[in-house]
């Protein structure tokens, strides 16, 4: 595909409960990037990945939240134990490479609309 | 720490209206500042960018450039279409690879 795709695009689960997020970055992009939107809010950074490796994960809220990229391509966002407030879109995103002090463009996937019950 | 500040929404305007969307924000060194787009049922999409002061970007008609000295980034279209009806981030990247975005700015245009 053309662009960043992302699965599901819609995930309903319960409180406590696990749950994994999919991520399919433009082919030959070497960094991607999580982000979380709240209703009414930006996106939020959570974790940045340079390669097959988690350059930067300070954006994660907390110890639930764990993302993999293991071959440098595709990447899973992972949530244990899920809470009410982790109810967002996730979104992800894909860039050439990081991009210095200019910034390489940074492609963005539909998203994940999570719900949790 | 970085942020952003964007007037808030929603914005209605008459096909053919001039649109201003208010950007502002507060960075520590040179930042690149962007427009992203957010139109119904679609991804984040880049609109312009402007990587240092007094850069103007442009696409599609719609201007915006980069004001050091009052730290903004004001996105400006002289004549809106009905197809401009989207949700507007003002977004920044300070001389590393996470974008810092603000709340967004939904726009209707109505013919």
């Amino acid at each position: 595909g053309a662009g960043v795709s992302q699965t599901p695009s819609n995930k309903v689960t319960e409180k406590g409960k696990y749950v994994e997020l999919r991520c399919d970055p433009i082919s030959g992009h070497t960094a991607l990037y999580w982000y979380r939107q709240s209703l009414g809010q930006g996106p939020e950074f959570l974790i940045y990945f340079q390669g097959t490796g988690a350059a930067d994960d300070s954006g994660l809220p907390n110890d639930r939240f764990f993302a993999v990229r293991p071959e440098g391509s595709v990447s899973t966002l992972k949530i244990q134990r899920t809470e009410r407030g982790d109810s967002a879109v996730y979104l992800c995103a894909s860039s050439k490479e990081r991009g210095g002090s200019t910034m390489d463009e940074q492609f963005f996937g539909p998203g994940t609309r999570l719900t949790v019950l | 720490g970085n942020s952003v500040t964007q007037m808030e929404g929603p914005v209605t305007l008459s096909e053919e209206a001039f649109l201003t969307i208010n950007c502002t924000y507060t960075a520590t060194g040179y930042p690149s500042l962007f427009w992203y787009v957010q139109y119904p049922g679609e991804g984040l999409q880049l609109l312009l960018k402007a990587t240092k002061a007094d850069d103007k970007g442009s696409n599609k008609g719609f201007e915006a450039t980069y004001r050091k000295e009052t730290t903004s980034f004001h996105l400006e279209k002289g004549s809106v279409q009905v197809s401009d009806s989207a949700v507007y981030f003002c977004a920044l990247g300070a001389g590393s690879y996470q974008l810092t975005f603000g709340k967004g700015t939904k726009l209707s245009v109505i013919p």
